[in-house]
Order: C-alpha cells, then sequence, then structure tokens
C-alpha cells in the first residue's frame, strides 16, 4: 500500500500568515493515464471531512483561492496564503491513483499562535 | 443537494456486532459508490471499502477483511455497514463518503457515527 507522509503534523500560525503543508508519497502518484489523483481534505473541528483540492492543484468548488496545491511524482504541497480563522482543523493528504486501497496522509494540525 | 445522513452512536459490548446506516438524498443512489473510513485519534483516517451501490459488489481493505460487511438497500437508498466481533480497538467514528468521480474520491462526507466498544 502507498505511505503518504505528512508534515509537519502540527503546524501553528497567525492569522494572515501564510504556512505550506507537505506530504510525501512511497511512490510516484503518477497514473498510467497521465493524471495524478492526490487530493486534500480539511477537517474542521467537530466536522467530517471535506474535498479542498484534486488532482494536486486543482480547487474543489467553493474553495477560496488563497488554498493552493502544487507538486508531482511523489512530493506535493498545498499552500495557505494568508490563513483565516475558518481555516483552523487538520489536514489530510489522500491518494487515488494507487487504489484501492486509498491511503491518507497523518495529517497536519492547523492551530493558532 | 447531496446529503449522507448516518445513523446516530452506538454503545457495544466485546464479541457483538453494529449495523451503522448511511442514507443517501439528492442525487440518484446507484449512480455513485459508497465508502467507509475508520477514524480513531491513534490511526487517523482508514479506507475500510466500497460498494457499487448499483451492483452490490464490493471492495474491502485486507485490513478490515471479516471485521467489516458492506451492504445496499436500494428502494431506501441506503448504506449499511455491519462491524462484527467488537474489540476496543473498533471504538472510533466511522463515516460514510461518496464520490464524486474518481478525480473526486470521497467528494461528500457523512456527519460521522461514534462506536463505543466497551462492557
Amino acid at each position: 500500500d502507498v505511505v503518504l507522509t505528512q508534515t509537519p503534523p502540527t503546524l501553528s500560525a497567525t492569522i494572515g500568515q501564510s504556512v505550506s503543508i507537505s506530504c510525501r508519497s512511497s511512490q510516484s502518484l503518477l497514473h498510467s493515464n497521465g493524471n495524478t489523483y492526490l487530493n486534500w481534505l480539511l477537517q474542521r473541528p467537530g466536522q467530517p471531512p471535506q474535498l479542498l483540492i484534486y488532482l494536486v492543484s486543482r480547487l474543489e468548488s467553493g474553495v477560496p483561492n488563497r488554498f493552493s496545491g502544487s507538486g508531482s511524482g511523489t512530493d506535493f504541497t498545498l499552500k495557505i496564503s494568508g490563513v483565516e480563522a475558518e481555516d483552523l482543523g487538520v489536514y489530510y493528504c489522500v491518494q487515488s491513483t494507487h487504489a484501492p486501497p486509498w491511503t491518507f496522509g497523518g495529517g497536519t494540525k492547523l492551530e493558532l499562535k | 443537494q447531496v446529503q449522507l445522513q448516518q445513523s446516530g452512536a452506538e454503545l457495544a459490548k466485546p464479541g457483538s456486532s453494529v449495523k451503522i446506516s448511511c442514507k443517501a438524498s439528492g442525487y440518484t443512489f446507484t449512480s455513485y459508490y459508497i465508502s467507509w473510513i475508520k477514524q480513531t485519534t491513534g490511526q487517523g483516517l482508514e479506507y475500510i471499502g466500497y460498494i457499487n451501490t448499483g451492483s452490490g459488489g464490493t471492495n474491502y481493505n485486507e485490513k478490515f477483511k471479516g471485521k467489516a460487511t458492506l451492504t445496499v438497500d436500494k428502494s431506501s437508498s441506503t448504506a449499511f455497514m455491519q462491524l462484527s466481533s467488537l474489540t476496543p480497538d473498533d471504538s472510533a467514528v466511522y463515516y460514510c463518503a461518496r464520490d464524486g468521480g474518481y478525480s473526486h474520491w470521497f467528494a461528500y462526507w457523512g456527519q460521522g457515527t461514534l462506536v463505543t466498544v466497551s462492557s
């Protein structure tokens, strides 16, 4: 199974600060069809996860453009350009390229400094 | 809009079984797969399996084979997950989720069902 390693496990930020989260895969996530199926989820406190970004860099409908995703192969990054209070929670990367099984990163908790 | 409404919290004894439901609305039930995910503080998010709501075909994560059984009732647009031979390690929040196409796997989530296994 593909292992996704997220760093850092915890991130402290002030409102307005820009932050980045890394997700590294144990195998390349480039699918034979040319797509890279790496998505990012946000789980706010007491809520189920929600899809933020799909196919590495495409924003899900309704997601603010302060979120951006990048990367290729085995290294991926989620960036928030100007953290807002509603962004606090736990971020997960998840891969579909080598599914089933789908596998998730261990999560990065974004909290206020 | 797409909604997945899960059944309420369960308190179960070791060795027993529980059956969680996930009622879908706002779309054609049989057009999308339903997946199940386990969330614990220590293990994070784990994929349990999915069910093809049209054919009833299933896929299970090796780790959950023999533990989870996925079924559907098309007449009520409801997916079910039964967890058997419960142990304290099965205590977790369980989510159902629907895909939005392969690139949008886990696009929609239920609110989660807390299962607590305790004597």
